[in-house]
């Protein structure tokens, strides 16, 4: 089992709905829990943070913990064309300094 | 404030040549790191550096060597390039101060990348 999943995708929704990413990690002690967004040819750029169980609402985005189930995910809502990009889900681990990325999951929003 | 530069953009090598790649940072952060990104496979952890003067493995070290310079520069060295090690390099570094001024130490932030092809 990788210590951090995700559906690679295409996730593709038309434009206005809401996208709803998802990524589950292994380690149950992890405390620290974060979505990046890439797009094409770009560098990774962080979009939330969330370390408490629970929703985190940041603009049109919320992030989503459920340590329980160990199971983060990521919610776009008013989707727009320009929210087309690589989700990245990252875990920073419970001892040391780095941290775990997922996949990815390639977000499509059709005008 | 330039945040994370990365030299070179792009690189093309022969197997067997040797290379090092550049990272500094202005942010005054501790910590820095290098990752390789490939199809798939989302981001790698090659080497970090939790402080100036220390240095630890990641996940995938294998054919790569580092050297934090100082605080600012981190940079990573390809002794025999090999086919295998065709990816793009970003490097990253963390600090205390976040986005928005609100104080995160957990952020990561990354370079531009460096695409690398080794022929």
């Amino acid at each position: 089992q990788k210590e951090v999943e995700q559906n690679s995708g295409p996730l593709s929704v038309p434009e206005g709905a809401i996208a709803s990413l998802n990524c589950t990690y292994s380690d149950r002690g992890s405390q620290s829990f974060f979505w990046y967004r890439q797009y094409s040819g770009k560098s990774p750029e962080l979009i939330m943070s969330i370390y408490s169980n629970g929703d985190k609402e940041d603009g049109r985005f919320t992030a989503q913990l459920n340590k329980a189930s160990q199971y983060v995910s990521l919610l776009i809502r008013d989707s727009q064309p320009s929210d087309s990009a690589t989700y990245l889900c990252a875990v920073k681990r419970n001892y040391g300094q780095n941290f775990v990325f997922g996949p990815g999951t390639r977000l499509s929003v059709l005008p | 404030n330039a945040g994370v530069t990365q030299t070179p953009k792009f690189q093309v090598l022969k197997t067997g040549q040797s290379m090092t790649l550049q990272c500094a940072q202005d942010m005054n952060h501790n910590s820095m790191y290098w990752y390789r990104q490939d199809p798939g496979m989302g981001l790698r952890l090659i080497y970090y550096s939790a402080s100036e003067g220390t240095t630890d493995k990641g996940e995938v070290p294998n054919g790569y060597n580092v050297s934090r310079l100082n605080k600012r520069e981190f940079s990573l060295r390809l002794e025999s390039a090999a086919p295998s090690q065709t990816s793009v390099y970003f490097c990253a570094s963390r600090g205390v101060v976040g986005t928005s001024g609100v104080p995160s130490y957990n952020e990561q932030f990354f370079g531009p990348g460096t695409r690398l092809t080794v022929l």
